[in-house]
């Protein structure tokens, strides 16, 4: 596609709820990126792909939290049992990719999934 | 550990006059740096990135930013606001043992009044 997508817009949930978000990158871009932006914290990264493994989920806040990638391309973000701590904006960004992750390439953000746990 | 400070949280200025958006830098090495905005409800939009080549570094829509060693700083500016600058602005550094984790300033929400 012509940028990353993301779906759906807004969520609107009940506390202890699961929720999945849904991330569209772009073609051919094998790194995939999620992060949250909350009042709170701020931007903060939650997990990287590169192709459909994840070498780095330092920053997934809890066991709660779990994201795969399938077929290199879509991921899912999941959030189990949510709290109302978890809402926030949740973005997510794709790259071209490399073997070392290379600061030479530039994360292309979506618009991002707006989240609200009553 | 890396991170960035962006030293204000709202700047307002007028349309046609320069914009200056103040980002300090702590990093024990040579260190990847980027200015990304957001407009609302939009994604995030890479304006210029600072990889260790020139240290005046153009951007998109009339943006620079120059990494000063010695000052720890990699501001940004333009010289002169459009009403469609108005947005919030981060300042972004990467870490050195993984590259790939951008770590956002806390941003600088731009005000621009006509």
């Amino acid at each position: 596609g012509a940028g990353v997508s993301q779906s759906p817009s807004n969520k609107v949930t009940e506390k202890g709820k699961d929720v999945e978000l849904r991330c569209d990158p772009i073609s051919g871009h094998t790194a995939l990126y999620w992060y949250r932006q909350s009042l709170g914290q701020g931007l903060e990264f939650l997990i990287y792909f590169q192709g459909n493994s994840a070498p780095d989920k330092s920053g997934l806040p809890s066991d709660r939290f779990s994201a795969e990638r399938t077929g290199g391309s879509v991921s899912t973000l999941t959030i189990q049992r949510t709290q109302q701590e978890d809402s926030a904006v949740y973005l997510c960004a794709s790259s071209k990719g490399t073997r070392w992750g290379s600061t030479q390439e530039t994360q292309y953000f979506g618009p991002g999934t707006r989240l609200l746990v009553l | 550990a890396q991170s960035v400070t962006q030293l204000d949280s709202h700047v307002s200025v007028s349309e046609g006059t320069p914009v200056l958006l103040r980002c300090n830098y702590s990093s024990s090495y040579s260190p990847s740096l980027f200015w990304y905005v957001q407009h609302p409800n939009k994604g995030l939009q890479l304006l210029l990135k600072y990889t260790s080549a020139a240290t005046l570094v153009k951007g998109i829509n009339g943006f620079e930013a120059e990494f000063k060693k010695s000052e720890t700083s990699f501001h940004l500016t333009k010289p002169s606001a459009h009403m469609s600058d108005a947005a919030e602005y981060f300042c972004v550094v990467t870490r050195m043992d993984s590259s790939y984790k951008l770590i956002f300033g806390s941003g600088t929400r731009l005000l621009v009044r006509p």
